[in-house]
């Protein structure tokens, strides 16, 4: 079935160096993808969101990537701060109400 | 602004009693609401939507059912819990495709016992 992964479970990253995370997804129909952060206890938080017709997008701190032929989507953060650390989640959606979740990838940040 | 609440924030509650878990939305009209559990160290796993009032529609069967008495408002239920139902539940709505996804509530944390 249709189904969005991640390629690293976990990503300890030093504060100030850029993060990188990976999302796979299996549904070529897919228009719009949407990166969300999770803090603990927390929903989870809109980041940045892309759809198909564009290759990248930039927001505050945060750049999303996409490329369709190799069905991969990143989300980068530049200068990662100690409060970047959470759960990220990439979604995907492909003409419909509802939005498929991936499996997430837990963000470290260390001094 | 629109704003989703969501309650209790965390519930214990012993094995076979019922279940009732609301959620509300405000400064919207005729959202889609939608109800994740979401389990320990795990992804979002779509339990129910709604387009309208009355309207479900289930994604998976479970112990659960859900019911949207108004247009605002989203309601997940269990006649008899179980301990596989413990899980973080999030509510959450949207107003269409393109508009940032969805919003969701601060999530209810349920242990059964």
């Amino acid at each position: 079935g249709e189904s969005v992964g991640l390629h690293l479970p976990t990503l300890s990253v030093q504060e100030g160096d850029n993060s990188i995370i990976n999302c796979a997804y299996s549904n070529s129909a897919s228009d719009y993808f949407i990166w969300y952060k999770q803090e603990s206890g927390k929903g989870p938080q809109f980041i940045i969101d892309i759809r198909s017709n564009m290759d990248k997008r930039q927001g505050q701190r945060v750049t999303v990537l996409l490329n369709k032929t190799v069905k991969h989507l990143s989300l980068q953060i530049a200068a990662t701060q100690p409060g970047d650390s959470a759960v990220y989640f990439c979604a995907e959606n492909n003409a419909t109400d509802k939005l498929i979740f991936g499996t997430g990838t837990r963000l470290q940040v260390f001094p | 602004s629109q704003t989703i609440h969501q309650w209790p924030a965390t519930l214990v509650q012993p094995v076979g009693s019922p279940l009732s878990l609301e959620c509300t939305v405000e400064g919207t009209s005729n959202p889609n609401l939608y109800w994740y559990r979401q389990a320990a160290g795990r992804g979002l796993q779509l339990l129910f939507y709604s387009v309208g009032i009355g309207q479900i529609s289930s994604e998976v069967p479970q112990n659960l059912s859900a019911s949207r008495p108004q247009d605002r408002q989203f309601i997940l239920s269990s006649k008899k819990l179980l301990l596989s139902d413990s899980g973080f539940y999030l509510c959450a709505w949207s107003v269409g495709r393109w508009n940032y996804g969805y919003t969701f509530g601060s999530g209810t944390r349920l242990t059964v016992v």
